[in-house]
């Protein structure tokens, strides 16, 4: 495997179901991130890791738990999620070096739907 | 406050045609820029990136972007199109780490491309 991979591509979940999204990267990156992506709404950045310490969660709410147990796998748990949660989630990982954000390289995503 | 616009939604343009999709934005130092690609209901992929040097930057595919700091703009360019560059297309400035955040990358909201036969 190469670059960053995601499983599973497509997911339907009920409401009151508890899954999980799984983000590998191959890249030797010490940093990994989740995105969520709708159809009208621009690309939001969910969650951060970098060394595998979380440095950012912009307001997400709790049905959405992350886990980054190394710096090569990351999960998104999702859980009690709504209809308004189906989206693209978008995994990306990047070398952070200089205090300043480089090219980050994304997977090619979990379609989401929440019945 | 670090911001990107890209003021075209959608875009259609004929096959072999050339092309520019515009992007500016606003950052109080030198950015980082980037272009990405998006094909329906994939992932990202950089096309190019620019951190300093030339302000003219060749990409993938036969892109190429370029920085005008005067116009705080990185509009991206192709010669001419082929059906294959039916996408989305993402700018993104790179944001600096400030000490207590991750330096993220912020995008914009995407410029829709359509090519006609």
């Amino acid at each position: 495997e190469t670059g960053v991979t995601q499983t599973p591509r497509h997911l339907v979940m009920g409401m009151t179901n508890k899954k999980s999204l799984k983000c590998e990267q191959h890249l030797g990156h010490n940093a990994m991130y989740w995105y969520k992506q709708s159809a009208k709404k621009p690309l939001e950045l969910m969650f951060v890791y970098n060394f595998k310490e979380q440095t950012e969660n912009n307001s997400v709410p709790s049905r959405f738990s992350p886990e980054c147990p190394n710096s090569s796998h990351l999960f998104l748990h999702l859980h009690t999620l709504q209809p308004e949660d189906s989206a693209l989630y978008l995994c990306a990982s990047s070398q952070e070096t200089s205090g300043r954000a480089s090219e980050q390289y994304f997977g090619p995503g979990t379609r989401l739907t929440v019945t | 406050a670090q911001s990107v616009t890209q003021p075209d939604i959608h875009i259609t343009v004929s096959e072999g045609a050339s092309l520019e999709l515009r992007c500016n934005y606003s950052y109080g130092a030198t950015p980082y820029l980037f272009w990405y690609v998006q094909s329906p209901g994939q992932g990202l992929q950089l096309l190019l990136k620019y951190f300093s040097g030339d302000t003219l930057v060749q990409g993938i595919k036969g892109f190429e972007a370029e920085f005008k700091r005067s116009q705080s703009s990185f509009n991206l360019r192709k010669p001419s199109v082929h059906w294959s560059d039916a996408a989305e297309y993402f700018c993104a400035v790179g944001a600096l780490w400030d000490g207590g955040s991750q330096g993220n990358l912020i995008f914009g909201k995407g410029t829709k491309l359509s090519v006609k036969p």
